[in-house]
């Protein structure tokens, strides 16, 4: 079946510091790749989605690269924020059925100042 | 509303009892999704809606779980002889159409106990 994996966390990071977090999946196909990202008290929002390979998903600073070759869809930042401080979800879907999709565990991200 | 609501947002029962989650989703979003969140994994779907019918209802894990949409709004998910493995967080979402987007609007979720 579909899967995701992505890094386990905590991730602590300071301030203006990098960000990666790993994200691999296992499909039969090409899915369309999503992050989605729950921060305190509220609900999963999406952050970013790329449809095909080598698209390229990007929002608030934050970017994935869909690699086919390497089935990743990895999220990067330049310089986290504290406010970035969120619990980070990657996620697959099928095209004829988006609403189905198949999370990762999710990654825990906490930015100090 | 302004967003996905969700009520109770906590719920404790006993196992074996009923229990009832409700969910409003965003004014004039046709279609509405249930999900599952057990501890320390990320959401599972459970049931899909279009309207008032349910279009997918293949993640409800047993019979026990069964849900309705009867006006094409609110839905209600409805868990009989709870079970101490039915614990999670239950996450409604909606999205102004059934397939395409990919952007599912997600509410706060209702946790729920068995004990």
């Amino acid at each position: 079946g579909n899967s995701v994996t992505q890094m386990e966390g905590p991730v602590t990071l300071s301030e203006e510091a990098f960000l990666t977090i790993n994200c691999t999946y296992t499909a039969t196909g090409y899915p369309s790749l999503f992050w989605y990202v729950q921060y305190p008290g509220e609900g999963l929002q999406l952050l970013l989605k790329a449809t095909k390979a080598d698209d390229k998903g990007s929002n608030k600073g934050f970017e994935a690269t869909y690699r086919k070759e390497t089935t990743s869809f990895h999220l990067e930042k330049g310089s986290v924020q504290v406010s970035d401080s969120a619990v980070y979800f990657c996620a697959l879907s099928f095209g004829g059925s988006n609403y189905k999709l198949t999370f990762g565990k999710g990654t825990l991200l906490t930015v100090n100042p | 509303g302004a967003g996905v609501s969700q009520t109770p947002s906590n719920k404790v029962t006993e196992k074996g009892k009923y229990v009832e989650l409700r969910c409003d989703p965003i004014s004039g979003h046709t279609a509405l999704y249930w999900y599952r969140q057990s501890l320390g994994q990320g959401p599972e779907f459970l049931i899909y809606f279009q309207g008032t019918g349910a279009a997918d209802d293949s993640g409800l894990p047993n019979d026990r779980f069964f849900a309705v949409r009867p006006e094409g709004s609110v839905s209600t998910l409805k868990i009989q002889r709870t079970e101490r493995g039915d614990s999670a967080v239950y996450l409604c979402a909606s999205s102004s159409t059934g397939v395409g987007t990919g952007e599912l609007f997600f509410g706060e979720g209702s946790r729920l106990t068995v004990l």
